[in-house]
């Protein structure tokens, strides 16, 4: 029934690993969001994206990157993990609204990659 | 002032109570409002968008007030599932993200 995907749902993994967190959505949406969220946390925005070839960085600073070669897919790199970045990463898509007219769309999200780095 | 607020709670209110809770955002361009339901450990689902003139949609009810720049979600007959966090979402009126900000949420606990 989702429309839009993460993988993997669960990662460990050693410190210094490069890793790549995939979000994937059928929903032909132009923009996608990264967000983290620790347990009980409030939601963070990462790094969003208004389209093919287009990457900005969120309210939050962080040490990953992210590309958008496809439409549908945005997936976020961590070169080196650290435990730092124990968390919850959320991906997120919405219809592109031109910013002029105020109004947004509501995001669909994915069921996340909690990500413990050991 | 942080551009949504949100009472954290918890709320604990009894089965089949009636409870209300309020947001405030601080964008009056604001113009896209909704209400987000988080369970513990799953991610954020729409709950409803918020209209001016107030929607309802079963048991759950949301308002804006533009005068006071808040909006709220009221839900009657409470059950055990509605137990959750409700996050107050707000659009930011554009530029930058040109996207949506998210409130702490509010956690609601209903008991039996």
């Amino acid at each position: 029934e989702a429309d839009i995907y993460q993988t993997p749902r669960y990662l460990v993994i050693g410190t210094g690993k490069k890793i790549t967190l995939e979000c994937s959505q059928t929903m032909g949406h132009d923009k996608m969001y990264w967000y983290q969220q620790d347990p009980g946390m409030e939601l963070h925005l990462i790094h969003y994206s208004y389209g093919v070839n287009s990457t900005e960085k969120g309210d939050l600073s962080s040490e990953s990157t992210v590309s958008r070669i496809r439409t549908e897919h945005f997936p976020l790199t961590l070169e080196s993990a650290r435990p730092s970045h124990t968390s919850q990463y959320l991906c997120a898509s919405s219809e592109y609204l031109s910013s002029a007219t105020g109004v947004s769309y509501g995001y669909t999200f994915g069921s996340g990659t909690r990500l413990t780095v050991v | 002032r942080k551009e949504v607020e949100q009472d954290p709670g918890p709320f604990n209110v009894p089965e089949g109570a009636t409870v209300a809770f309020n947001c405030t955002y601080s964008n009056s361009a604001s113009q896209s409002f909704f209400w987000y339901r988080q369970d513990c450990r799953k991610e954020p689902k729409l709950l409803m968008s918020v209209y001016s003139s107030g929607n309802e949609d079963g048991r759950f009810t949301a308002q804006l007030n533009r005068a006071s720049q808040y909006i709220s979600l009221l839900i009657r007959d409470s059950k055990l599932s509605d137990s959750a966090t409700y996050l107050c979402v707000v659009n930011s009126g554009g530029g930058g993200a040109d996207g949506l900000t998210f409130g702490k949420g509010t956690h609601l606990i209903i008991q039996p």
